[in-house]
């Protein structure tokens, strides 16, 4: 009964590194969201895809950026990790009804 | 953006009823969600509210006015295994949710 999956479930990288974050969807959905989420704060938007090749700025894209070449694919790329982007991130399918297991990425 | 509030920590008793508030503002309201969080895992999806009225299903039932840009959480017959973090968030337009901080409900023999 999977619906979303996520590369890696916990990933510790190097400051400066390129940082591939993988999420597959077996729902046949458009939407595909990336998501953040950090104590105190909740969960916070990064970017969203309504359809393939299409993406759209959530409320903190900087330092991130995204790939849909595939409908049930959606990469979140850190071009140059920083230590601030230590985090939980989640990916979410079906308008967010369904969220992935999550990624707790270290930046040392 | 959105201001969403909802209490940071509520604790109950097993068999009890717990209630959890959340208030929001935004400009163009497309919903309101209601997710459970156990420690360490993602978010699960409880339910959707986007008209004025209580949607009940089964333990958990989730109340919405739009007019007072508010929302509860009720759940009724706690269990140990609902202690968790509770996620109220609104969809602003077609796509975009914004998440409350979430409440973490602990439940007690």
């Amino acid at each position: 009964d999977v619906k979303v999956t996520q590369s890696s479930r916990y990933l510790v990288k190097r400051t400066g590194e390129k940082v591939f974050l993988e999420c597959v969807q077996d729902m046949d959905h458009e939407n595909m969201f990336w998501y953040r989420q950090d104590p105190g704060l909740g969960l916070r938007l990064i970017y969203f895809s309504y359809d393939v090749k299409m993406k759209e700025k959530g409320d903190i894209p900087e330092g991130y950026s995204v790939s849909r070449e595939k409908k049930e694919r959606f990469s979140l790329i850190l071009e140059s990790a920083s230590t601030n982007q230590t985090s939980m991130y989640l990916c979410a399918g079906k308008d967010t009804q369904y969220f992935g297991p999550g990624t707790r990425l270290t930046v040392l | 953006g959105q201001n969403i509030d909802q209490p940071t920590e509520m604790t109950a008793t097993e068999g009890a009823i717990v209630q959890i508030n959340c208030t929001y503002q935004t400009s163009g309201f497309n919903g309101l969600f209601w997710y459970q969080q156990h420690a360490g895992e993602a978010p699960t999806f409880l339910s959707y509210n986007v008209l004025d009225g209580l949607e009940e299903k089964g333990r958990f039932s989730s109340f919405l006015s739009r007019s007072k840009g508010y929302s509860y959480l009720l759940l009724k017959e706690l269990q140990m295994k609902d202690s968790a973090s509770y996620l109220c968030a609104v969809r602003d337009g077609d796509y975009k949710l914004s998440f409350g901080a979430g409440t973490t409900v602990t439940v007690r023999a």
